[in-house]
């Protein structure tokens, strides 16, 4: 089983601050990258995804991915109330037919006005 | 209006009972999944699909089953053997095979208590 690790929290930042949420992955084959946000009770909702080195930004989140290191983080810029929620990162594992993703336990980060 | 649809909502069962939870989606996806959450847990998977009449077990299978006859449905029963059912399930579809996506989109869950 393929691990992925993310640091429990709570991460608290300021309303308008930079939240930084980290990610790890056991994988060194892992090609693709997603980050999803769950508010208490709710299901999870898909933010992004990334696969290529670098930076990918949509609007106020930006991934980030750094293959060599296993690492791939997301930052949430002008941190609003309403982002406070628990940000599960997870790892496309298998090919073809098997295709899966593998969850970390999530990070739940509070913004406070 | 697309999207995944789960029921019931909330599900309470007695000890020695089987369960059935739905699960039903409109995209036009061939790839559905099953996870179940635990308080404070990340998601884990209990079986999945890629196509019709085919499905795989994931890391937690035991006392679970299901069935893939149609593409836009994959109902989860609970059987009597899973010692600890109580969590939220969360039913997952994708487009099914992809190099480098695949992303998954979840219907709103079902709470399940055993009493």
């Amino acid at each position: 089983q393929k691990e992925v690790e993310q640091n429990s929290g709570p991460l608290s930042v300021p309303e308008g601050a930079i939240a930084s949420l980290n990610c790890t992955y056991s994988d060194q084959g892992s090609q693709s990258f997603f980050w999803y946000r769950q508010y208490s009770g709710k299901s999870p909702e898909l933010i992004m995804f990334i696969y290529s080195n670098g930076d990918k930004e949509d609007g106020r989140f930006t991934a980030q991915l750094n293959k060599a290191s296993q690492y791939v983080s997301l930052l949430i810029r002008d941190s609003q109330p309403s982002d406070s929620a628990t940000y599960l990162c997870a790892v496309k594992e298998g090919q073809g037919g098997s295709e899966k993703l593998v969850f970390g336990k999530g990070t739940k980060l509070t913004v406070n006005p | 209006d697309g999207g995944i649809t789960q029921s019931p909502k909330y599900l309470f069962r007695k000890e020695g009972q089987n369960v059935t939870l739905s699960c039903e989606q409109n995209l036009n996806h061939d790839a559905m999944y099953w996870y179940r959450q635990d308080p404070g847990q990340g998601l884990r998977l209990i079986y999945y699909s890629q196509i019709v009449n085919d499905f795989q077990k994931g890391d937690i299978a035991e006392g679970y089953s299901v069935s893939r006859e149609k593409k836009e449905s994959f109902p989860l029963t609970v059987t009597s053997a899973q010692k600890n059912p109580t969590a939220f399930y969360l039913c997952a579809s994708s487009i099914g095979f992809s190099p480098f996506t695949n992303e998954q989109f979840f219907g709103p869950g079902t709470r399940l208590t055993v009493l």
